[in-house]
């Protein structure tokens, strides 16, 4: 069965530093993998995806995601975090089914 | 930018009471989902919607769901008869196509069953 995982339920880090959030799936078939992030207050909203070809994809806000086949992950990264970036991240794997499976969600805290 | 819109952002109820959480989607939208989020755990998926069918269900989506679009522009989701474990944050989202198509969510309705 489909399923994500991210490791770490909170993390805390200062503006300007470096980040990288966690992703790994379980999925038989090629996976649609997707970053979502959340707002207080506020839905959803896409960060990026992964379909099929370069497997570095570039979001919105500076964010980037590697989808390794090998490692089943697909991790989040941005090079120096601003304080409007503090929410919490969500992973996701589609299916052919359209089907999205979450995972657990990352808390992120950005400290001056 | 078109976005997804939900009312009402808090409901309270009554345990055994009926509940109507309603979404507007994306206008071009065909296709209409429903997740739920309880407090601390992860977002799950309830229920898929095209042409005016269920296209998809978790086991989640028992008897006391189900999912209408009355008109044109409103999706919603009827919970009969609430339970304590109903509360949650109630996700709607929209996508243009099937299979991977980009889906985009709501802000969400918070449901408090007491």
């Amino acid at each position: 069965a489909q399923s994500v995982t991210q490791p770490d339920i909170h993390i805390t880090v200062s503006e300007g530093a470096s980040l990288e959030l966690r992703c790994n799936y379980s999925y038989g078939a090629t996976p649609y993998l997707f970053w979502y992030v959340q707002s207080p207050g506020q839905g959803l909203q896409l960060l990026l995806k992964y379909f099929s070809g370069d497997t570095l994809v570039q979001g919105i806000k500076g964010f980037e995601a590697e989808f390794k086949r090998s490692q089943s992950s697909f991790n989040l990264r941005k090079p120096s975090v601003h304080w409007s970036d503090a929410a919490e991240y969500f992973c996701a794997v589609g299916d052919t089914g359209n089907q999205f499976y979450f995972g657990t969600g990352t808390s992120l805290t950005v400290i001056p | 930018e078109p976005e997804v819109t939900q009312t009402p952002s808090h409901q309270v109820t009554q345990m055994g009471q009926e509940v109507i959480l309603r979404c507007v989607p994306i206008s071009n939208h065909l296709y209409f989902y429903w997740y739920r989020q309880i407090l601390g755990q992860k977002v799950e998926f309830l229920v898929s919607f095209y042409n005016n069918e269920i296209s998809e269900k978790s086991e989640i989506f028992d008897d006391q769901f189900s999912v209408e679009r009355p008109d044109g522009s409103n999706f919603t989701l009827k919970i009969r008869s609430t339970k304590l474990e109903d509360s949650a944050m109630y996700f709607c989202a929209s996508s243009e196509r099937l299979v991977m198509e980009t889906q985009y969510f709501g802000p969400g309705t918070r449901l408090l069953v007491l």
